[in-house]
C-alpha cells in the first residue's frame, strides 16, 4: 500500500460525457501527478500540482483539467470523453516539487463505450 | 521534448535465466529513476541514480548510470516468477523542464 488513494476504481461511461477522478496523495507529500496508461503503452505524463499551484503540464489535452484543492487532494476532470480516452488513471504523490521518487495510487480504470 | 528509449519491449526468461532491460536518451540526464509495474498493479518505485558511472544493488538487481549519464540498465541474476512485471525507467532531463519522462517498459515474463 503505497499510501495515496484513488476512486473510483472502475469507471465505465459514454461518449461525450463528464468524469471527474479523485486522488489523495500520501500524507505529507505537497506534489500530485496524474498520468494516462492506455492498453500496452507507457506511462504518459500529464500534469503536476505542487501545494494547489500547477507545476507541470504533460500531453493533457484541452477536455481534461485538474485541479488540487487546500487539503491537497486532486482531482481530474475528463470531459467530451471519447472512446481513446478509456485507460487506466494513476495519481501519484512525491514529498517535494520536482519530481522525486513517485508513490503511485491504485488507479482508476476508465472505460468509454 | 525529451524522449527516453527503453529497449527490449518484452523479454521471456527461463526461471533462473539473468535479465537485462537498456533505457537510452540523447540528452544528458539530470538522474534516472526505475518502477516495477506487476500485471494489473500500479508503478512502484525501486530506485533513483544521480551520480555519473553509478552502480547501486538491491538483492539480485543491479543498476547502472552511464558514465554520460545518457543510458542506464537494470539486470536481474537468476530470474524467479515473482519478478515477472514491466520495468520502466525514468528519467528527469537537465534542462530546466524538470519532467519524469517515462520509458516504454520492458514486459518481463517468467516461465517456470
Amino acid at each position: 500500500d503505497s499510501g495515496v488513494t484513488q476512486t473510483p476504481k472502475h469507471l465505465i461511461t459514454a461518449t461525450g460525457q463528464r468524469v471527474t477522478l479523485r486522488c489523495s496523495p500520501r500524507s505529507g507529500d505537497l506534489s500530485v501527478y496524474w498520468y494516462q496508461q492506455s492498453l500496452d503503452q507507457g506511462l504518459q505524463f500529464l500534469i503536476q500540482y505542487y501545494n494547489g499551484e500547477e507545476r507541470a503540464k504533460g500531453n493533457i489535452l484541452e477536455r481534461f483539467s485538474a485541479q488540487q484543492f487546500p487539503d491537497l487532494h486532486s482531482e481530474l476532470n475528463l470531459s467530451s470523453l471519447e472512446l481513446g480516452d478509456s485507460a487506466l488513471y494513476f495519481c501519484a504523490s512525491s514529498a517535494q516539487g520536482q519530481p522525486y521518487e513517485q508513490y503511485f495510487g491504485p488507479g482508476t480504470r476508465l472505460t468509454v463505450t | 521534448g525529451q524522449q527516453v528509449m527503453q529497449i527490449p519491449q518484452y523479454q521471456h526468461v527461463q526461471e533462473g535465466e539473468d535479465f537485462t532491460t537498456y533505457c537510452n536518451s540523447s540528452t544528458t540526464l539530470s538522474n534516472i529513476q526505475w518502477y516495477k509495474q506487476r500485471p494489473g498493479g500500479h508503478p512502484v518505485f525501486l530506485i533513483q541514480l544521480v551520480k555519473s558511472g553509478e552502480v547501486k544493488k538491491q538483492k539480485r538487481l543491479t543498476f547502472q548510470f552511464g558514465e554520460a549519464k545518457k543510458n542506464s540498465s537494470l539486470h536481474i541474476t537468476a530470474t524467479q516468477t515473482t519478478d515477472v512485471g514491466t520495468y520502466f525507467c525514468a528519467a528527469i532531463s537537465s534542462g530546466s523542464a524538470r519532467q519524469l519522462t517515462f520509458g516504454s517498459g520492458t514486459q518481463l515474463t517468467v516461465l517456470p
